[in-house]
């Protein structure tokens, strides 16, 4: 079974652009969850997507926006990048509707804004 | 609002040394506590867990013990190995079933031979 996949691996944009990271989790999983990893911050929850739906979303500016599809591939984008948004964007997928203990966590993308 | 302490490290040991990352977490009502693991160039990955008090989470190892009273989480493994290095994440959500983890800072092990 494919585990949760993330594109691209790597990405580099400068400040002012936009960017659009893409999730596919797990087949089967209907929840979608990002988080932002830097090392001063550490792991933030950004939001969570359920069939379509956002049902929960973190402290973050409207800059950040998300989109989950009908197939449960998700979309997330940030626009008019900041310096401060270079991060490790992690994506993780559940099925079993038991909460995080069955959370399946992609490799990332990793977003270097200079 | 909900937040999550650990020891950041970094934390250097021999092998088959004693392992204790320290854990506190701040939350009102019933929190749910999960350790994460996070080997170079992967994801994270789940270790263990504990959804209610006195609960023991355990895993490769691995134990913690929800403390309620003392709002703690500690990590402990008895003899760690040189595969053990990795960066450990104490986090919790609000309740059970909820997906919105909140994170310590993570600390980085390292364990050699």
């Amino acid at each position: 079974k494919a585990g949760v996949t993330q594109t691209p691996r790597y990405l580099i944009k400068t400040r002012g652009q936009q960017v659009t990271l893409s999730c596919s989790p797990i087949s089967g999983h209907r929840s979608v969850s990002w988080y932002q990893q830097t090392p001063g911050q550490g792991l933030q929850f950004l939001f969570e997507y359920f069939s379509e739906t956002q049902r929960n979303k973190g402290n973050f500016p409207g800059r950040f926006s998300g989109r989950q599809f009908s197939n449960s591939r998700s979309e997330m984008n940030v626009s008019t990048l900041e310096l401060g948004d270079s991060a490790l964007y992690l994506c993780a997928s559940s099925g079993g509707g038991q909460g995080a203990e069955r959370l399946f966590f992609g490799s990332g993308t990793q977003l270097s804004v200079l | 609002g909900n937040s999550v302490t650990q020891m950041e490290g970094p934390v250097t040991l021999s092998e088959e040394a004693f392992l204790t990352i320290n854990c506190t977490y701040t939350a009102t009502g019933y929190p749910s506590l999960f350790w994460y693991v996070q080997y170079p160039g992967e994801g994270l990955q789940l270790l263990l867990k504990a959804t209610k008090a006195d609960d023991k989470g355990s895993n490769k190892g691995f134990e913690a013990t929800y403390r309620k009273e003392t709002t703690s989480f500690h990590l402990e493994k008895g003899s760690v190995q040189v595969s053990d290095s990795a960066v450990y994440f104490c986090a919790l959500t609000p309740w059970a079933g909820s997906y919105q983890l909140t994170f310590g800072k993570g600390t980085k092990l390292s364990v050699i031979p």
